[in-house]
């Protein structure tokens, strides 16, 4: 148990759906992100919550929306995805933004769009 | 631009030698470096890091060295087990006013037995 519970593991959407991907951590950090990892790339930065208010906001396209209701829940939405957006969804959280340490991550969402 | 990058996409050893992992950053202005093992079907985890005031740090069987004058980082693993086989990320804070890490594009470590 890595701290970061990432639900669920594997998602397969259509282009019209709605889904949302659930990220929790159990580890008392104030920050929480948002990666996605795409075969053959870096993982890229998508969103940054610190103390629930969004910090950061990577140019992602409105298809993807992020919800943080408190410190220890984070939500990506997603709607009318393309195939491109295929990619493991990766969920981070650290002590605070800003501050000393590195990331804890959850396990992921595979994504696939269809 | 920032960038992290890492020098072999693939590395193959044989177990029980010793494996070196590289990694040059561009930002020199960075102050923290980390090092992290992905493992198939799993999200990335911490190994061992560095902050920009030291040269060397040592885990167990893990050390990171970081040259500073030309911008690298290596990650250094001793007695190479098959259990060390993954995918394995440097990532760099590039500035001191924000958290953000920013991310190479991997080394793969298949260990043969």
């Amino acid at each position: 148990e890595t701290g970061v519970t990432q639900t669920p593991r594997h998602l397969v959407m259509g282009m019209t759906n709605k889904k949302s991907l659930k990220c929790e951590q159990h580890l008392g950090h104030n920050a929480m992100y948002w990666y996605k990892q795409s075969a053959k790339k870096p993982l890229e930065l998508m969103f940054v919550y610190s103390l629930e208010e969004r910090v950061e906001n990577n140019s992602v396209p409105s298809r993807f929306s992020p919800e943080c209701p408190n410190s220890s829940h984070l939500f990506l939405h997603l709607h009318t995805l393309q195939p491109e957006d295929s990619a493991l969804y990766l969920c981070a959280s650290s002590q605070g933004w800003g501050e000393g340490d590195g990331y804890t991550f959850g396990s992921g969402t595979r994504l696939t769009v269809v | 631009g920032e960038s992290v990058g890492l020098h072999l996409p693939t590395l193959s050893v044989q177990e029980g030698d010793n494996s070196i992992i590289n990694c040059a950053y561009s930002n020199s202005a960075s102050d923290y470096f980390i090092w992290y093992k992905q493992e198939s079907g799993k999200g990335p985890q911490f190994i061992i890091d560095i902050r920009s005031n030291m040269d060397k740090r040592q885990g167990q069987r893990v050390t990171v060295l970081l040259n500073k004058t030309v911008k690298h980082l290596s990650l250094q693993i001793a007695a190479t087990q098959p259990g060390d086989s993954a995918v394995y990320f440097c990532a760099e804070r590039g500035s001191s006013n924000t958290g953000k890490l920013i991310f190479g594009q991997g080394t793969t470590l298949q260990v043969k037995p």
